[in-house]
C-alpha cells in the first residue's frame, strides 16, 4: 500500500526567500506525481505534474524534482510571495492494482510580508 | 469551460437521512473520483469510474453509492448518514491518459452529520 509522507507539516518563511517541500512515498511504481496547492476552503489545484520517465518540472517560480528510485520528490519555490501562502499537497499515482492517487496530509505554508 | 462543479456546497444532515453530493464536468473526462478530506488524513478516495457504465471501489467506500450514467456527472449518495461521514468532500476528473493526466478537482462540499 502507497503510503505518502510531507515534511514538514508547517512552514512560515518571510517573503523574498526561496523554499523547499519534502514528499516521500514508499511504492515506486508510479506513473506519475502531481503536487497540488489547496487554499484554506477550496478545492485543490494542480501545480505540477512529473511523469514518472522525468526528473523535474518547472512552472514560472515553480520547480518539481522527482527520484522514483528512493521515493522521493521536492516542491522548490523561489522568491516566495505572500500569495503563496497555502497547503501544499503531493500524490504520486500508482501503477499497480487499484490506480489511484496517493495524498500526502500537506505542508502548511505562510509566507510572512 | 465551468471545470468540475460540486452542489451543494454544505449540507448538514442528521443520523440516518440519506442524499446525494452532486458532480459535473464539461471537459469530456472519462475518470472522475470522490474523495474524502479528514484532518490529520489527508484525501482518501471512496469511489472512481472510467467511464459511463463503469464504477469500482475505492479505500473507504462503505456507506456510499455512486452511479455513472452519463460522461458528465457522477454522483455520490450516503444510503443512511452516520456522524463519521461528517467530512468534506471532493470531486476530480481526469482523461485516461495515465502518464500525463491532470486532476481537476471541484470546490468540495463540507457535509456535517448530526
Amino acid at each position: 500500500k502507497q503510503e505518502v509522507t510531507q515534511i514538514p507539516a508547517a512552514l512560515s518563511v518571510p517573503e523574498g526567500e526561496n523554499l523547499v517541500l519534502n514528499c516521500s512515498f514508499t511504492d515506486s511504481a508510479i506513473y506519475n506525481l502531481q503536487w497540488f496547492r489547496q487554499d484554506p476552503g477550496k478545492g485543490l489545484t494542480s501545480l505540477l505534474l512529473i511523469q514518472s520517465s522525468q526528473r523535474e518540472q518547472t512552472s514560472g517560480r515553480l520547480n518539481a524534482s522527482l527520484d522514483k528510485s528512493s521515493g522521493r520528490s521536492t516542491l522548490y519555490i523561489a522568491a516566495s510571495q505572500p500569495g503563496d501562502s497555502a497547503t501544499y499537497l503531493c500524490a504520486p499515482l500508482s501503477n499497480f492494482g487499484n490506480e489511484k492517487l496517493t495524498f500526502g496530509t500537506g505542508t502548511r505554508l505562510t509566507i510572512i510580508p | 469551460n465551468a471545470g468540475v462543479t460540486q452542489t451543494p456546497k454544505f449540507q448538514v444532515l442528521k443520523t440516518g437521512q440519506s442524499m446525494t453530493l452532486q458532480c459535473a464536468q464539461d471537459m469530456n473526462h472519462e475518470y472522475m473520483s470522490w474523495y474524502r478530506q479528514d484532518p490529520g488524513m489527508g484525501l482518501r478516495l471512496i469511489h472512481y469510474s472510467v467511464g459511463a457504465g463503469i464504477t469500482d471501489q475505492g479505500e473507504v467506500p462503505n456507506g456510499y453509492n455512486v452511479s455513472r450514467s452519463t460522461t458528465e456527472d457522477f454522483p455520490l449518495r450516503l444510503l443512511s448518514a452516520a456522524p463519521s461521514q461528517t467530512s468534506v468532500y471532493f470531486c476530480a476528473s481526469s482523461y485516461r491518459d495515465r502518464e500525463t493526466d491532470t486532476q481537476y478537482f471541484g470546490p468540495g462540499t463540507r457535509l456535517t452529520v448530526l
